[in-house]
């Protein structure tokens, strides 16, 4: 079984400040993705990272797969309110049949 | 594109009762998944359709859960004889098949008393 471990669980800050969120696993996965969900609502994809070493950046998020595909990072610069959410991530196997998804991090950003 | 709608949004059932939740998908995806979501935790993965084809199942998928895909359209999940641990929200997500992104529907919200 491929389990996924996210670091924090939760993470409340105040507006302006810059965060990381981790995901870790001791398997290597093909591809990682990075969901947002907001109550009552289903996830919502970010980024998809696919090749060791990738970073990739979405406006203020900065995504990183790590070099031997087992974890990755995200990181907000100058998060706002609008950031606070439920953030997952999920790890697809070299099968390509099924997510794996992280425990997730809630964050919450004060005005 | 209208997205995976799921129906209904809630139930409210009593424990040994019988449920059945619906599932639209994107119409031109062929992959269909449902997940249980537990409040504050990530979704664990139920099981897997290729069209009308069930995949892969979840060891969590007991007995009283089935899940059918006739058509290889929408999907039902039933769940027999509820259980007070059933309460949670399941989600349904849907994808081409080609890359691995999952569009997800907004869950079915169940509350078993």
């Amino acid at each position: 079984t491929q389990l996924l471990e996210q670091s924090p669980q939760f993470l409340s800050i105040q507006e302006g400040e810059n965060l990381t969120v981790y995901c870790n696993s001791s398997s290597v996965f093909s591809s990682l993705q990075w969901y947002r969900q907001e109550p009552g609502e289903g996830p919502v994809l970010l980024v998809t990272v696919v090749t060791g070493g990738e970073v990739k950046k979405l406006k203020r998020l900065t995504f990183q797969f790590g070099d031997a595909r087992k974890d990755s990072s995200l990181h907000i610069t100058a998060a706002q309110p609008g950031d606070t959410g439920l953030y997952l991530c999920a790890g697809a196997g070299s099968s390509g049949s099924r997510l794996t998804f992280g425990e997730g991090t809630q964050l919450t950003v004060n005005p | 594109d209208t997205g995976v709608s799921q129906d209904p949004r809630h139930k409210i059932t009593k424990r040994g009762q019988n449920v059945t939740f619906r599932c639209d998908p994107i119409s031109e995806h062929n992959r269909l998944y449902w997940y249980r979501q537990t409040l504050g935790q990530g979704p664990e993965f139920l099981t897997y359709f290729q069209n009308e084809a069930q995949l892969e199942k979840s060891r969590l998928l007991s007995d009283r859960f089935s899940a059918e895909r006739p058509k290889g359209s929408f999907s039902t999940l039933e769940i027999q004889r509820t259980e007070q641990g059933d309460s949670a929200m399941y989600l349904c997500a849907s994808s081409s098949g080609t890359g691995f992104t999952l569009h997800f529907g907004n869950g079915t919200r169940l509350t078993v008393t």
